[in-house]
C-alpha cells in the first residue's frame, strides 16, 4: 500500500518557469511533511518542509503549499533554473512515532531546460 | 564534520553471498535508517535504529539484518543476496529534536 502518492513522475520546464508537483497521503496521523531533492549519484537532501498547522511556506524560489482536508501538499518551483534539475521527493512522517519514519512518494524527475 | 558517509559506493555480488554496507556518522545523531532506492518506488525504510542497542524492522525488513552498538555505527548485512536485492542503498540520521535526516551518498548494489 502506497502511502504517500507523488505525480508527475518526470517534468520538463524551460528556464524560467513554474515547476509544480503534487503529493497525496492517506495517513491523517502524518504530522511533517518534508521534501527532498536529489543529484544524481548523491543523496536525497532536505529541501523544504511543512507542518500541517500551515498552509503554506516559502523558502527563496521553493514554495510547499499544504491542504489538509484534501490530504495533498505540492511543491512549487519559482523561476527554475537548469541546477534545479533533479529529482525531488516528498515524504511524511509521523514526528513522535519511534524513528520518526519517513514515507516516500516515488519521485520526479525535474528537467530545466536552458 | 563528513556526515552520513557510506562505503562501499559500488558493489557486485554473486548470488547467495553475504555482505556489509558500512554506515557511520559523526554527529552524535540518535537516529539512523537504511532505505533502499528503486526506480519509481522513491526510498523504502529496511531498518532503523532509536539509538545504540535498540533495533527495529522498516517496511522491507526480509533478507537483511542490522545491528546498534554505538552511536556511530549502523551496518547493514544481507545475509545471502538476491537479484531483487539490486538496488541503491542510503543510510540516514537524525538528531532528536529536528526533522530533517542526513543521507549518506549511497551504495548500488548489483547482484547476479
Amino acid at each position: 500500500q502506497q502511502q504517500v502518492k507523488q505525480s508527475p513522475q518526470s517534468l520538463i520546464v524551460q528556464k524560467g518557469g513554474i515547476s509544480i508537483i503534487n503529493c497525496a497521503y492517506e495517513n491523517t496521523a502524518f504530522d511533517y511533511f518534508p521534501w527532498y531533492q536529489q543529484f544524481p549519484g548523491k543523496g536525497p537532501a532536505l529541501l523544504i518542509a511543512i507542518r500541517p498547522d500551515v498552509s503554506e511556506k516559502k523558502e527563496g524560489r521553493f514554495t510547499i503549499s499544504f491542504n489538509k482536508s484534501a490530504k495533498q501538499f505540492s511543491l512549487h518551483i519559482m523561476d527554475s533554473q537548469p541546477g534545479d534539475s533533479a529529482t525531488y521527493f516528498c515524504a511524511a512522517s509521523l514526528i513522535k512515532a519511534a524513528g520518526n519514519k519517513l514515507t516516500f512518494g516515488g519521485g520526479t524527475r525535474v528537467l530545466v531546460k536552458p | 564534520n563528513a556526515g552520513v558517509t557510506q562505503t562501499p559506493k559500488f558493489q557486485v555480488l554473486k548470488t547467495g553471498q553475504s555482505m556489509t554496507l558500512q554506515c557511520a556518522q559523526d554527529m552524535n545523531h540518535e537516529y539512523m535508517s537504511w532505505y533502499r532506492q528503486d526506480p519509481g518506488m522513491g526510498l523504502r525504510l529496511i531498518h532503523y535504529s532509536v539509538g545504540a542497542g535498540i533495533t527495529d524492522q522498516g517496511e522491507v525488513p526480509n533478507g537483511y539484518n542490522v545491528s546498534r552498538s554505538t552511536t556511530e555505527d549502523f551496518p547493514l548485512r544481507l545475509l545471502s543476496a538476491a537479484p531483487s536485492q539490486t538496488s541503491v542503498y542510503f543510510c540516514a540520521s537524525f538528531a532528536t529534536g529536528r526533522y530533517g535526516y542526513t543521507f549518506g551518498s549511497g551504495t548500488r548494489l548489483t547482484v547476479v
